[in-house]
Order: structure tokens, then C-alpha cells, then sequence
């Protein structure tokens, strides 16, 4: 089966801190990708990745960044965490035949 | 870009078929997707449809498919009180395997 995990289940940061957040796939997957999940507006994309060390950016980029050194790490990061960034992160891969798979979701606070 | 719309919530008493709707946009979309989420966890991958058929059918689920209206549906047969979650439909968009996704709908299954 395909393992997605994603470091935290709950992380509780202050406004301005620095926030990683890591995703792993165990199974040599490409493309990867980051999206927050709010009430009433499902899943919006934030960034995806092809490959290593390549990044795009997805619907909704503004305040973060990513970081793909390895193929089967892929990290989301706040640069400067503010209270609008309070949201669930959902991790997903795809795999050939372009199903994605997703990680288990971080629900993250910011104060 | 690509607009994906459900309505928010739907009820439905245990035994009888729930019926989930979607609507999109982007006629060119290849691939549509029903997604679960059970509380507190991330996406499950339930079905998908290519954009050639008109219906698939999987156990208790049935999917179908108008292409000329875009409109998209997901039945689910004797629904059980398991079924209760949120039910998301993606389309791709864009090329690099990129889903958009609806805001998705929150089935509730009283007995």
C-alpha cells in the first residue's frame, strides 16, 4: 500500500514563528503536492512538484514556500505564520495511472 | 480557471441511497474523482470516471456522468451510518496531473 505521512497530526505556532511542515512517500512517486483544506471552500492547491528540486506554484502560494530535496520528501513552509494560515494541510502524491494519495492532514493553529 | 461546485450538506436515513452532486467547468477534465474524508483524517480515494463513460459502477456505488451539462454524481446504495463523511469530487485541470476539487458535501446518516 501506498504510505503517505505527514510529521504532525497537530501543531499549535505563533504569529511571525517559522513553521515546517514534512511530507513523506514511501513509494517513489514524482509529483507531489500541498493544499489546505477550510470549511466551505474544500481543497485548494498551494504548491506541487514534478521532481526534485522543482516547484510550481498552485492556486493559492502567497505566504509559504516549499522544499523538495529528496524524491520522496516534500516540505511546506511558513515563512512567517500569521492567524490567516490557521487551516488543515493535506499532503498528497500521485502515482501512474494519476491517482493521488493523501497523508493523514495536519490541523494547524496559529496564535 | 476551473470552477468545481457541491452543495455543503446532505442527510439521509440509514437503508436509503444517497444521491452527491457535482458540477465543473472545464469540459477538456479527463479524469473525475470521488474522494472520501472521514473525520480527522485525510483523503481516501473512493472512485473515479473517465471522461468517456457515462456511468461506473463499484459495489454500492454508482457514478454518473453528463458530460454536456458537467455534471457529475455519485450514488451511494443501503448507505450505512460508515458512510457519514465528507464527500469531495476533483476533476484535473491543466495538465501535471493537477486536481481542482469541490468544497465538498457532508453526508450525515441518522437511523
Amino acid at each position: 500500500d501506498v504510505k503517505v505521512t505527514q510529521s504532525s497530526r497537530y501543531l499549535v505556532k505563533r504569529t511571525g514563528e517559522k513553521v515546517f511542515l514534512e511530507c513523506v512517500q514511501d513509494m517513489d512517486h514524482e509529483n507531489m503536492f500541498w493544499y489546505r483544506q477550510d470549511p466551505g471552500l474544500g481543497l485548494r492547491l498551494i504548491y506541487f512538484s514534478y521532481d526534485v528540486k522543482m516547484k510550481e506554484k498552485g492556486d493559492i502560494p502567497e505566504g509559504y514556500s516549499v522544499s523538495r530535496e529528496k524524491k520522496e520528501r516534500f516540505s511546506l513552509i511558513l515563512e512567517s505564520a500569521s492567524t490567516n494560515q490557521t487551516s488543515m494541510y493535506l499532503c498528497a502524491s500521485i502515482d501512474s495511472t494519476d491517482t493521488q494519495y493523501f497523508g493523514p492532514g495536519t490541523r494547524l493553529t496559529v496564535l | 480557471g476551473e470552477d468545481v461546485e457541491q452543495s455543503l450538506f446532505l442527510s439521509v436515513r440509514e437503508g436509503d441511497s444517497s444521491v452527491i452532486n457535482c458540477t465543473y467547468t472545464d469540459s477538456s477534465s479527463t479524469y473525475l474523482y470521488w474522494y472520501k474524508q472521514e473525520p480527522g483524517a485525510g483523503l481516501q480515494l473512493l472512485t473515479y470516471i473517465f471522461s468517456n463513460m457515462d456511468m461506473k459502477q463499484d459495489q454500492r456505488l454508482t457514478v454518473l456522468l453528463n458530460k454536456k451539462d458537467k455534471h457529475l454524481s455519485l450514488r451511494i446504495a443501503d448507505t450505512q451510518t460508515g458512510d457519514s463523511a465528507i464527500y469531495f469530487c476533483a476533476v484535473d485541470t491543466g495538465g501535471g496531473n493537477k486536481l481542482t476539487f469541490g468544497t465538498g458535501t457532508q453526508l450525515k446518516v441518522e437511523l
